[in-house]
C-alpha cells in the first residue's frame, strides 16, 4: 500500500522567510496529491491540489510534484504567524483514486 | 464550498459503551468518509460510502460500523468502545474520483475511559 512520509517533523521560520515542506511517497502511479493545513486539532483546509508533474500555485502556496523522484513539496511564500499549523500531505490511492492516505504532518511555527 | 458538520464535537464514554458519531453534508456529494487521527499517525480511513445504503471498508475498520442513511447523513458506530478508540474523528465528503476535493468537518474528539 502507498506509504507517505513527511519531513521535517517540525519547522520554525521567521515571518516573511520562505518555508519549505517535503513529502515522499512509495508508489509513483498516483496522480492525486494534496496539501492540507490543520490549526490546533481542528478541521482540515485544503491548500493546493496537484495532479501532474511540475508546479501548482495557489496564492502564497506552491506545490512541486516529481513522481519519478517520489516527491512532492510545499513552499509557503512570506509566511505569517497565522500560518502556524500542522501541514498534512495526502496522496490518492484506490482504483478510482478517491481515497487518500496521509502523512503524519509537519508542525510549522512562524515567529514574528 | 461543501458544508460538513459533525456531532457531537466532544464525547466521553466508558469502556464497553455504545457511541454514535454523526456527520451531515449539505453539498449533494456522493462520497462520504470517516477518518481517525492519532498522534504518530496520519489520518486513517475507517469506512467510506458512495451513496445511501452503501458501505465500503477502509484501512482500519476493526471495532467500527458505519451506516449511510441518506445522501446527506453518515454515521459511525462504536458498539463496544475501547480505550484504543480514543481519538479525533473526522468526516469528509467529496464528489468522488481522483480529482475531487475532500471537504472535512470540524472533528469529534472521543475519549473512552
Amino acid at each position: 500500500q502507498q506509504k507517505v512520509q513527511q519531513s521535517p517533523e517540525s519547522l520554525t521560520v521567521s515571518e516573511g522567510a520562505m518555508a519549505s515542506l517535503n513529502c515522499t511517497f512509495s508508489d509513483g502511479t498516483s496522480n492525486n496529491f494534496r496539501w492540507y493545513r490543520q490549526h490546533s486539532a481542528k478541521g482540515l483546509e485544503v491548500l493546493v491540489s496537484i495532479f501532474s508533474d511540475g508546479e501548482k500555485e495557489e496564492g502564497r502556496f506552491t506545490a512541486h510534484l516529481n513522481r519519478a523522484n517520489l516527491h512532492v513539496s510545499l513552499h509557503i511564500r512570506e509566511p505569517q504567524p497565522s500560518d502556524s499549523a500542522v501541514y498534512l500531505c495526502a496522496v490518492g490511492y484506490g482504483s478510482s483514486g478517491n481515497k487518500l492516505i496521509f502523512g503524519i504532518g509537519t508542525l510549522l511555527s512562524v515567529k514574528p | 464550498e461543501a458544508a460538513v458538520t459533525q456531532s457531537p464535537r466532544n464525547k466521553v464514554t466508558v469502556t464497553g459503551g455504545n457511541v454514535t458519531l454523526s456527520c451531515r453534508q449539505t453539498n449533494s456529494h456522493n462520497y462520504m468518509y470517516w477518518y481517525r487521527q492519532d498522534t504518530g499517525h496520519g489520518l486513517r480511513l475507517i469506512h467510506y460510502s458512495y451513496g445511501a445504503g452503501n458501505l465500503q471498508i477502509g484501512d482500519v475498520p476493526d471495532g467500527y460500523k458505519a451506516t449511510r442513511t441518506t445522501q446527506e447523513d453518515f454515521f459511525l458506530l462504536l458498539e463496544l468502545a475501547s480505550p484504543s478508540q480514543t481519538s479525533l474523528y473526522f468526516c469528509a465528503s467529496s464528489d468522488g474520483g481522483s480529482y475531487a476535493e475532500q471537504f472535512f468537518g470540524p472533528g469529534t474528539r472521543l475519549t473512552v475511559l
